[in-house]
């Protein structure tokens, strides 16, 4: 079945470093892959979509210049959270558009610590 | 973006017991999606509904695509404890972009 693998799973670094999360689509192209972002205990709200080869495009109240969002290949979105702060801190999770299922699988998600 | 409403937002069930959810829209969409997320993990579908008045079956579960076009239902039968974790819905109208309902949490108790 469709595949997608998120890394780094988890990772905790210091307010005001970037930090950078990629998104692989393991054995479908994916010409359109979502980012979502997701507070404990809460749902699942969508930050960007990401397309190959073009721009992404953000979510009202998400601020591009923070997320910088990069979907240079056919299996591969990058989401980088610049100069993070604490309030970053939380679940990203990546999706992926399977249009031979027409389906959309999601990573495995990626916790964010900022401290 | 938009969020969608789900309810229940938690429920505490017997084993063996069926277990009902929804979900709201104010905007009509063409696409619904039932998702479970178990914790730290990612969500993994659960059943696709892609035209209003579907009725569609994975095992114990059965999903239904609202006529109106502005909700969904999940049935759970029988309920075991391996079904517990959140169960989310996601719409999608004329874009691609899938928005999210607000979690139902499910506690199976043996």
């Amino acid at each position: 079945g469709a595949v997608v693998s998120q890394h780094p799973s988890w990772v905790i670094c210091k307010s005001g470093t970037s930090v950078k999360i990629e998104c692989r689509s393991l054995d479908f192209q994916a010409t359109t892959m979502f980012w979502y972002r997701q507070f404990p205990k809460q749902s699942l709200m969508l930050m960007a979509t990401s397309n190959e080869g073009s721009k992404a495009t953000y979510e009202q109240g998400v601020e591009k210049d923070k997320f910088l969002i990069n979907h240079a290949s056919l299996t591969l979105s990058t989401l980088t959270v610049t100069s993070a702060h604490p309030e970053d801190s939380s679940f990203y999770i990546c999706s992926a558009e399977n249009r031979g299922d027409y389906g959309y699988t999601f990573g495995s998600g990626t916790r964010l610590t900022v401290v | 973006g938009q969020q969608l409403n789900q309810s229940p937002q938690s429920m505490f069930i017997q084993e063996g017991e069926d277990v009902s959810m929804n979900c709201t829209s104010s905007s009509i969409f063409n696409t619904w999606l039932w998702y479970k997320q178990d914790p730290g993990e990612g969500p993994v579908l659960l059943i696709a509904l892609y035209k209003a008045g579907e009725l569609t079956s994975n095992g114990r579960l059965t999903a239904q695509f609202g006529i109106t076009r502005k909700d969904s239902f999940l049935n759970i039968s029988a309920s075991i404890p391996s079904d517990v974790g959140i169960y989310f819905c996601a719409g999608s109208g004329t874009g691609n972009q899938f928005y999210f309902g607000t979690g139902t949490s499910l506690t199976v108790i043996p």
